[in-house]
């Protein structure tokens, strides 16, 4: 079975510094795994997921995360946080089988300090 | 064009009653799913339909959980003997699902749910 952890269930962070939202994953093969952003009072967006093809992606609104298999890690980061950023962030994690259905994580609230 | 759309967006019952929540998917997504999104419990999957093919009901929580798709297009999520536990925000998703996945999910903005 497959299952995602996110370390943390709020994280706070200063205007300007980096942003680190960690997310472990684990699954009984080769994963896809994304994560996706929810402002307040909306639905789930996605930012990014990985595929495969680079270990490394790059998502909307300046965030990366990058795959480590030997970590089983999927971390979310951004160099420099804007107030904007201030929302809930779901790690998930799916097979791509057919049925596509994923599992997400139980979700961080990253909180933007002025 | 739209996206996928939810009603209503709050909905306030009392212990015991039925609710009926909808969901209007992306015109042309093959792939329906319901998820629910409890307090610090992140997003619990419930059903998943696809196309003609049977849905996944397994995370129903119980029988008093239902939801058909009428005609590949919008879907309804009926709980029975609503109960103070069942207090949530229901979110609906949709995907073109074509084959081999993973195919980007698409969410509704929910709707809140409250059991007095």
């Amino acid at each position: 079975a497959q299952s995602v952890t996110q370390l943390g269930s709020h994280v706070s962070v200063s205007e300007g510094a980096l942003v680190l939202l960690r997310c472990n994953y684990s699954s009984s093969v080769p994963p896809y795994l994304f994560w996706y952003v929810q402002y307040p009072n909306q639905g789930l967006q996605l930012l990014l997921k990985y595929t495969s093809a680079a270990t490394l992606v790059k998502g909307i609104n300046g965030f990366e995360a990058e795959f480590k298999k030997s970590e089983t890690s999927f971390h979310l980061t951004k160099p420099s946080a804007h107030m904007s950023d201030a929302a809930e962030y779901f790690c998930a994690v799916s097979d791509g089988g057919r049925d596509d259905k994923i599992i997400f994580g139980k979700g961080t609230r990253l909180h933007i300090l002025p | 064009g739209a996206g996928v759309s939810q009603s209503p967006s709050n909905k306030v019952t009392e212990k015991g009653k039925d609710v009926e929540l909808r969901c209007d998917p992306i015109s042309g997504h093959t792939a329906l799913y319901w998820y629910r999104q409890s307090l610090g419990q992140g997003l619990e999957f419930l059903i998943y339909f696809q196309g003609n093919s049977a849905p996944d009901k397994s995370g129903l929580p119980s029988d008093r959980f239902s939801a058909e798709r009428t005609g590949g297009s919008v879907s309804t999520l009926t709980i029975q003997r609503t109960q103070q536990e069942d207090s949530a925000v229901y979110l609906c998703a949709s995907s073109l699902n074509l084959g081999t996945g993973p195919y980007e999910q698409y969410f509704g903005p929910g709707t809140r749910l409250t059991v007095t």
